[in-house]
């Protein structure tokens, strides 16, 4: 079974330029999440979706940064303009989306984002 | 809301021997799961062992194994036989089992093995 996929894997951008991130889950998953983890520090949740839509993006910055799943399957997260504060690792995790503490997630080997 | 706190920024072990990761939580709710989480240098987060508050025993995967305290809000993760392969930087986590919600990490603690 393939895993969840991630591109690209590492990305260096100046201040205020834009980027994209993509994710492709685990076949079959319904539920999408986007975490940001800050160097030091434990991922943090920006966005979720349930098929193609939002379940929680209440820690999205929303005044740069914005996600969309398109037809319940890929997902993009772009940010625009970047600032240096955004220089993280941004993780993707998939889950099948049961309503229960034993869904488990699976995750993509994140996009190492560099703000200069 | 809730929070998961590390406070072991780091921790070394030699190969063979057994070391403990500790991991403490606050929570309101009394139905939830708690997780271990190894990200090495790679990135990828891969499970170690989870474990589902209502159940009293502490759950077991091989080498690895928890301490479930509920009353304390205390889980920490024993890895037995410790093998380089180990090495990586570990997470605690929170999840409520009240709807598809997300997982709450702690900062982690990186481990190191020595051989």
């Amino acid at each position: 079974e393939a895993g969840v996929a991630q591109s690209p894997r590492y990305k260096i951008i100046e201040k205020r330029q834009s980027v994209a991130f993509w994710c492709n889950p685990i076949s079959g998953h319904a539920t999408l999440y986007w975490y940001q983890q800050i160097l030091g520090q434990g991922p943090k949740l920006l966005i979720q979706f349930q098929n193609n839509g939002v379940v929680d993006d209440s820690q999205l910055p929303k005044d740069r940064f914005s996600a969309e799943r398109l037809k319940g399957v890929d997902s993009t997260l772009k940010i625009q303009p970047a600032k240096l504060e955004d220089s993280a690792v941004y993780l993707c995790a998939s889950s099948l989306g049961a309503n229960r503490g034993t869904d488990t997630q699976y995750f993509g080997p994140g996009t190492r984002l560099t703000v200069l | 809301a809730q929070t998961v706190t590390q406070s072991q920024p780091e921790m070394s072990v030699q190969e063979a021997e057994t070391v403990t990761l500790s991991c403490t939580y606050d929570t309101s709710e009394s139905d939830y799961y708690l997780f271990w989480y190894k990200q090495p240098p790679s990135r990828q987060m891969i499970l170690v062992i989870r474990q589902e508050a209502y159940k009293q025993q502490n759950a077991t995967e091989n080498r690895f194994s928890v301490n479930f305290q509920k009353a304390a809000k205390s889980f920490s993760l024993k890895i037995s036989d410790s093998q380089l392969g180990d090495a990586a930087m570990y997470f605690c986590a929170y999840r409520s089992n009240s709807g598809n919600t997300p997982l709450v990490f702690g900062k982690g603690t990186r481990l190191s093995v020595i051989a």
